[in-house]
């Protein structure tokens, strides 16, 4: 029962911005969207998440779509220890339980 | 310096024997999880923790046991009944607390090989 769609596979070029996104037609009211990456062979690390405004920090910034049936997780400036699994999430606020499906694989080209 | 540890990192065992997989945090947080990996899968919740002494299955806690009777242990036993039990195990905390958000810090995991 996926609540979210993303592409397989993405590359970016060094140095770029890499654009990552992800469909969430679903979504309801009260759920947020969740972005979490996860280096080869280590645990998955928190990015960002966000409701419906956009939002930034110091890694990444979150576009949230108006309808909120989509966003794109922006990258400003790719470097090579960005190339990670990327996962959104969409989950109630203070849901324990975050389903992580299988990802977009992004790969950072030198 | 706060974080999740997982020991060991690498763990062999024959088929039939139970083990048990440590996780402890410092983060004084709350709540705790502990997700499967399989290769090329996403991750998959096995069972998590909001509080001390209590905790609640998961999407796939057959075959598996976990306890929580400190804040900062929730330890995972892999029995002898879980079919495929070979994966990487990764243990999660939150402070599950709002307005903070619901960030989960994740360890480093534990890879699992059963023959």
């Amino acid at each position: 029962d996926a609540k979210t769609t993303q592409p397989p596979s993405m590359d970016c070029a060094e140095g770029r911005a890499a654009n990552l996104p992800c469909n969430h037609s679903t979504i309801s009211g009260n759920e947020y969207v969740y972005w979490y990456r996860q280096i080869h062979s280590q645990g998955p690390q928190y990015i960002i998440h966000g409701l419906k405004n956009n939002e930034t920090n110091e890694m990444a910034s979150l576009i949230i779509t108006e309808d909120r049936k989509s966003s794109t997780l922006i990258l400003p400036h790719a470097t090579l220890r960005d190339t990670a699994v990327y996962y959104c999430i969409v989950a109630n606020f203070g849901n324990e339980k975050l389903t992580f499906g299988t990802g977009t694989r992004l790969t950072i080209i030198p | 310096d706060g974080g999740i540890t997982q020991s060991p990192k690498y763990l062999f065992r024959k088929e039939g024997q139970n083990v048990t997989l440590s996780c402890e945090q410092n983060l004084n947080h709350d709540a705790m999880y502990w997700y499967r990996q399989d290769p090329g899968q996403g991750l998959r919740l096995i069972y998590y923790s909001q509080i001390v002494n209590d905790f609640q299955k998961g999407d796939i806690a057959e075959g598996y046991s976990v306890s929580r009777e400190k804040k900062e242990s929730f330890p995972l036993t892999v029995t002898s009944a879980q079919k495929n039990p070979t994966a990487f195990y990764l243990c999660a905390s939150s402070m599950d607390v709002p307005p903070s958000g619901y960030e989960q810090y994740f360890g480093p995991g534990t890879r699992l090989t059963v023959t």
